[in-house]
């Protein structure tokens, strides 16, 4: 039984270009959460969603990010013109039910150059 | 806000030593957790804890669920240097209808051999 993958595990942007990161969930898992990790710090929330519906994006900046779960494909986490300051590692979470244990992807490390 | 106090931030010790480490909170939680990262990876779930005064055990590693749901410790028996590596607590709550996770800012564990 796979994991969570997250793709690309590594991304590299310029200023002003849009990182586009993706999260498959475990098999039979529906609920998908998005958090990031900068140096040092632990993991901060910011969005959780279900298959086509987002639940809950208190923790996503109000602009430029943008995060969605189709019903076919993966979840994908975009963030439009890019920073520096949204150089980070950004992992992906899955669960089976609202409630439930959530079980993390390798991570995507982004550097905005 | 939610906020969690993990201590200690790091820690350096010999192989076959015991290693403790806590976190603590001013707020209550319905779950508590604890993940294990590699430098480069994912968070992998260690021990999750459903009930206060719990007390549960994987190998070398204890952990337990404090009574006033409040507090939580992680307790590490004979440590190997495989051991090496950042802990985090997460406690997971209700907010406005769903379950959210918040994260301690990790433990980090250095064994000497």
């Amino acid at each position: 039984n796979a994991g969570v993958m997250q793709n690309p595990r590594h991304l590299v942007r310029r200023r002003g270009q849009e990182a586009r990161l993706r999260c498959s969930p475990m098999k039979g898992h529906s609920h998908v959460y998005w958090y990031r990790q900068l140096p040092e710090e632990g993991l901060k929330f910011m969005v959780y969603l279900q298959k086509e519906n987002i639940i809950d994006e208190s923790g996503m900046p109000k602009e430029r990010f943008s995060a969605e779960f189709p019903k076919e494909g993966p979840s994908i986490l975009r963030i439009q013109q890019v920073v520096r300051g949204d150089s980070a590692a950004y992992f992906c979470a899955s669960s089976p039910g609202r409630d439930e244990t959530q079980y993390f992807g390798p991570g995507t490390r982004l550097l905005v150059l | 806000g939610q906020q969690l106090n993990q201590s200690p931030q790091s820690m350096f010790i010999q192989e076959g030593e015991d290693v403790s480490m806590n976190c603590t909170s001013s707020s209550i939680f319905n779950t508590w957790l604890w993940y294990k990262q590699d430098p480069g990876e994912g968070p992998v779930l260690l021990i999750a804890l459903y009930k206060a005064g719990e007390l549960t055990s994987n190998g070398r590693l204890t952990a337990q669920f404090g009574i006033t749901r409040k507090d939580s410790f992680l307790n590490i028996s004979a440590s190997i240097p495989s051991d090496v590596g950042i802990y985090f607590c997460a406690g997971q709550f209700k907010d406005s209808g769903t379950y959210k996770y918040i994260f301690g800012t990790g433990t980090r564990l250095k064994v000497l051999a």
